[in-house]
């Protein structure tokens, strides 16, 4: 799978968009984007994931370049409660198909 | 989405004892489970994948004797820390896949170990 590289930390102010950016640029043209988060002692929670188009759903947008060696997650009206670490994984879409966790992006959302 | 079960979500025990973590897909069929294992302020581990039916594969640097994983049905997978000792406390955490969700993972709210 392809390594990807986040920003270690990002402050974003309440009411605000989050952009977080991903940098994947050995993504090979089957992978697809996702993005998880991780609360405090939880599990991770699925946010969304793509292939080549952008995608948008309830919780967030994920903005993929046409090249689809780097992405963005914009959440648009960040809450105190989307304090998290955000975590971007490329992989195969498939049975077997590990999911390996980089470093992510802290992410405070600052009131 | 798809839920996944985990328990017990905490569990302190002596040094030398077995402790077993239950992981069920609790709404889908899952054919594969992962088990994960994170340090504090670190990030997730790949331990292990576990196949319905067959023997686990275990990541490189994993012992296989210590972590004990069974996935016998399509809805549970266990992972058991034989013989326990302070370094094993940790963070576990489980996830399955539904096939049928373009590979996407669901997880458990993982175990917090704590060996004394």
């Amino acid at each position: 799978d392809a390594k990807t590289t986040q920003p270690p930390s990002m402050d974003c102010a309440e009411g605000r968009a989050a952009n977080l950016p991903c940098n994947h640029s050995t993504i090979s043209g089957n992978e697809y984007v996702y993005w998880y988060r991780q609360i405090h002692s939880q599990g991770p929670q699925y946010i969304i994931h793509g292939l080549k188009n952008n995608e948008t759903n309830e919780m967030a947008s994920l903005i993929i370049t046409e090249d689809r060696k780097s992405s963005t997650l914009i959440l648009p009206h960040a809450t105190l409660r989307d304090t998290a670490v955000y975590y971007c994984i490329v992989r195969v879409a498939g049975t077997g198909n590990q999911f390996y966790f980089g470093t992510g992006t802290s992410l405070t959302v600052i009131p | 989405g798809a839920v996944v079960s985990q328990h017990p979500s905490r569990v302190i025990c002596k040094s030398g004892t077995s402790v077993k973590i239950e992981c069920r897909s609790l709404d889908f069929q899952a054919t594969t489970m992962f088990w994960y294992r994170q340090f504090p302020k670190k990030s997730l581990m790949l331990m292990a994948t576990s196949n319905e039916g067959s023997k686990a594969t275990y990541e490189q640097g994993v012992e296989k004797d210590k972590f004990l994983i069974n996935h016998a049905s399509l809805t549970l997978s266990t992972l058991t820390v034989t013989s326990a000792h302070p370094e094993d406390s940790s963070f576990y955490i489980c996830s399955a896949r539904d096939g049928g969700l373009q590979g996407k993972l669901f997880f458990g709210s993982g175990t917090q170990l704590s060996v004394l």
